[in-house]
């Protein structure tokens, strides 16, 4: 069966990095795009942005421009996201989410979210 | 941006009765070409990831009791319980991919009277 599965919590300082980690398994990696969402503690969802495996582009939302970076190991079917210069707004529980064909499709599988604390 | 609205933001709702949630974008996601809503519905209970219900604003998604509907068109959507179980009790939100970026509802929480 479809399976994203994440890395673990994480709990970063300000002005620190975190790359969360998403492990692909039961169908084509490169077949399926995957989007990156997050969730602030009591709130709605946000969009990140998405990768296409196959080829690596990206595309990132505007507000994280120049702070996001998503890349991926085809060799392990795993994508990557990493956030840098982290603040205590960027708290939030990140998810990995599958979606059949880039940017205009719905997300039909998601992974089990990797809480990211950012405190001093 | 497409700016979702999803009234109300929290309702209750006696087991067995229906419940009723809405959802309007900031402009049309009817794509002409297609004729196809990009509208999907997402059910999350506490502590887990979203789960996709509805897509293509009223297809159902595999595995997804029959309980669940979806209607709408163009800007206006609703989302419809039509007997509230009590495993139903979660947050529902919608989301259009219409463009990017991809945006998402504020939630509705759906509590049992």
């Amino acid at each position: 069966q479809v399976q994203l599965v994440q890395s673990g919590a994480e709990v970063k300082k300000p002005g620190a990095s975190v790359k969360v980690s998403c492990k692909a398994s039961g169908y084509t990696f490169t077949s399926y795009y995957i989007h990156w969402v997050r969730q602030a503690p009591g709130q709605g969802l946000e969009w990140m942005g998405i990768i296409n495996p196959g080829i690596g582009t990206t595309n990132y939302a505007q507000k994280l421009q120049g702070r996001v970076t998503m890349t991926r190991d085809t060799s392990t079917s795993t994508v990557y996201m990493e956030l840098s210069s982290l603040r205590s707004e960027d708290t939030a529980v990140f998810y990995c989410a599958r979606a059949y064909s880039g940017s205009n499709y719905f997300f039909d599988s998601w992974g089990q979210g990797t809480l990211v604390t950012v405190s001093s | 941006d497409i700016v979702m609205t999803q009234s109300p933001d929290s309702l209750a709702v006696s087991l067995g009765e229906r419940a009723t949630i809405n959802c309007k974008s900031s402009q049309s996601v009817l794509y002409s070409s297609n004729n196809k809503n990009y509208l999907a519905w997402y059910q999350q209970k506490a502590g887990q990831p979203p789960k996709l219900l509805i897509y293509w604003a009223s297809t159902r998604e595999s595995g997804v009791p029959d309980r669940f509907s979806g209607s709408g068109s163009g800007t206006d959507f609703t989302l419809t319980i039509s007997s509230l179980q009590a495993e139903d009790v979660a947050i529902y939100f919608c989301q259009q991919y219409y463009s990017t970026p991809q945006t998402f509802g504020q939630g509705t929480k759906v509590e049992i009277k």
